[in-house]
């Protein structure tokens, strides 16, 4: 059975950082694309990014870029989002899913909160 | 760039069939037969409904069916249940790598 575990989200002030976790099992980890998709309350899913099964390509929704870096860890079966310099507008419910065209397997999400 | 536009409500008796357009560019929705579509309750996370426009992943029904015409995609749903109220979101390939999510809209099961 496919498994996608988040961790990692909380509260943190604006132009802080946060690091999000996606434990993967059920799978062959390093064969898939992997990507993160959010959604802020109340509102719709807004994909993040994206990154190749050995971590050589991603790619980024322009709002992120030069703030979040997404990576993975073969060898744990896990995926990673770096979130720096938060801003209110990230608060949100952030997806990790297996894929990168469509996204047939979700975790159950992990909330980040940027609020002072 | 800008959300997919997608009705914000519609709504259907049981029985009956509805569909949710889901409108985009050429860049996106026009320019690619990548369009999946995702069903969600309050508080859970999205469930992938069609994927490649009108396939259908295993243990979804055969009610659920998608479609494209240009620039705009469809999602139908026939014979309508109660079960089926939720939010449904489009997606589509938006070249070089991304992806665009439409806005969301509200099916009511009256």
């Amino acid at each position: 059975e496919v498994q996608l575990v988040e961790s990692g989200g909380g509260l943190v002030q604006p132009g802080g950082s946060l690091r999000l976790s996606c434990a993967a099992s059920g799978f062959t980890f390093s064969t898939y694309w992997m990507s993160w998709v959010r959604q802020a309350p109340g509102k719709g899913l807004e994909w993040v990014a994206n990154i190749k099964q050995d971590g050589s390509d991603k790619y980024y929704v322009d709002s992120v870029k030069g703030r979040f870096t997404i990576s993975r860890d073969n060898a744990k079966n896990s995926l990673y989002l770096q979130m720096n310099s938060l801003r209110a507008e990230d608060t949100a419910v952030y997806y990790c899913a297996r894929d990168s065209r469509y996204f047939q397997y979700w975790g159950q999400g992990t909330l980040v909160t940027v609020s002072s | 760039q800008s959300a997919l536009t997608q009705p914000r409500s519609v709504s259907g008796s049981p029985g009956q069939s509805v569909a949710i357009s889901c409108t985009g560019t050429s860049s996106d929705v026009g320019g690619y037969n990548y369009v999946s579509w995702y069903q969600q309750y309050p508080g859970k996370a999205p469930k992938l409904m069609i994927y490649d426009v009108s396939k259908r992943p295993s243990g979804v029904p055969d009610r659920f069916s998608g479609s494209k015409s240009g620039n705009t995609a469809s999602l139908t749903i026939s014979g309508l249940q109660a079960e089926d109220e939720a939010d449904y979101y489009c997606c589509s390939y938006a070249g070089s790598y991304t992806l665009i999510f439409g806005a969301g809209t509200k099916l009511t099961v009256l």
